[in-house]
């Protein structure tokens, strides 16, 4: 089983639809989570990191579900700037990790007038 | 507003041949990476420091050297090059380890293409 583990996609949805990507992780200690947002041929950025009581910025929410090791994020009323690939990233959980994070292979997402 | 900035942008390499991948931040982090990404994969970390005169092995670090002789700086060196390392190069840094309120800031990459 892959560490991190999305469902590559593509997802292509029209303007103003709502769009779900869940990831995986295999290490169930694992303490910090996150979203980055990755433009073609870009670097990746942090877009929002996941918090265990669920957390929304904007039309983004980030929930997080232990207990089946997942994490997942929604976007509501998607824009066309929303296309991008979404990266689930997940910090190991031991002190001394030191940015080794892992990441996902990714989730295209396109977002099509 | 420089942040975390990387050269080249675009290379060919033969195979055999050697080069530096530069990186350098302004941001006085005491932390930095250099991650690979192949196509349609999620990034794989090479080597990482923690601060000037420390560095350690990442995931992937064979075929592969750095060093950090200063805060700022932090070359990742290909020797030998081999197609296997054609991929694009992040460098990133951070000013504690990357975790929540701690962002890790990504340069902009470096395409490597090995024939």
């Amino acid at each position: 089983r892959k560490e991190v583990e999305q469902d590559p996609g593509p997802f292509n949805v029209p303007e103003g639809a709502t769009v779900a990507f869940n990831c995986t992780y295999s290490n169930s200690a694992s303490q910090s989570f996150f979203w980055y947002r990755q433009d073609c041929r870009k670097e990746p950025k942090l877009l929002m990191s996941v918090y265990s009581s669920g957390n929304e910025d904007g039309r983004f929410t980030a929930q997080l579900n232990r207990a089946s090791q997942y994490i997942s994020l929604l976007i509501r009323d998607s824009k066309l700037s929303d296309s991008a690939t979404y990266l689930c990233v997940v910090k190991p959980p031991f002190r001394g990790s030191y940015g080794k994070l892992t990441f996902g292979q990714g989730t295209i997402l396109t977002v099509h007038p | 507003n420089a942040g975390v900035t990387q050269t080249p942008k675009f290379r060919i390499l033969k195979i055999g041949q050697s080069m530096t991948l530069q990186c350098t931040q302004d941001m006085n982090h005491n932390y930095m990476y250099w991650y690979r990404q192949d196509p349609g994969m999620g990034l794989k970390l090479i080597y990482y420091s923690v601060g000037a005169g420390i560095t350690d092995k990442g995931e992937v670090p064979n075929g592969y050297n750095v060093s950090r002789s200063t805060t700022e700086d932090f070359p990742l060196r290909l020797e030998l090059a081999a197609p296997s390392q054609t991929s694009v190069y992040f460098c990133a840094s951070s000013y504690l380890e990357g975790d929540s309120g701690n962002t890790i800031y990504f340069g902009e990459g470096s395409w490597l293409t090995v024939v």
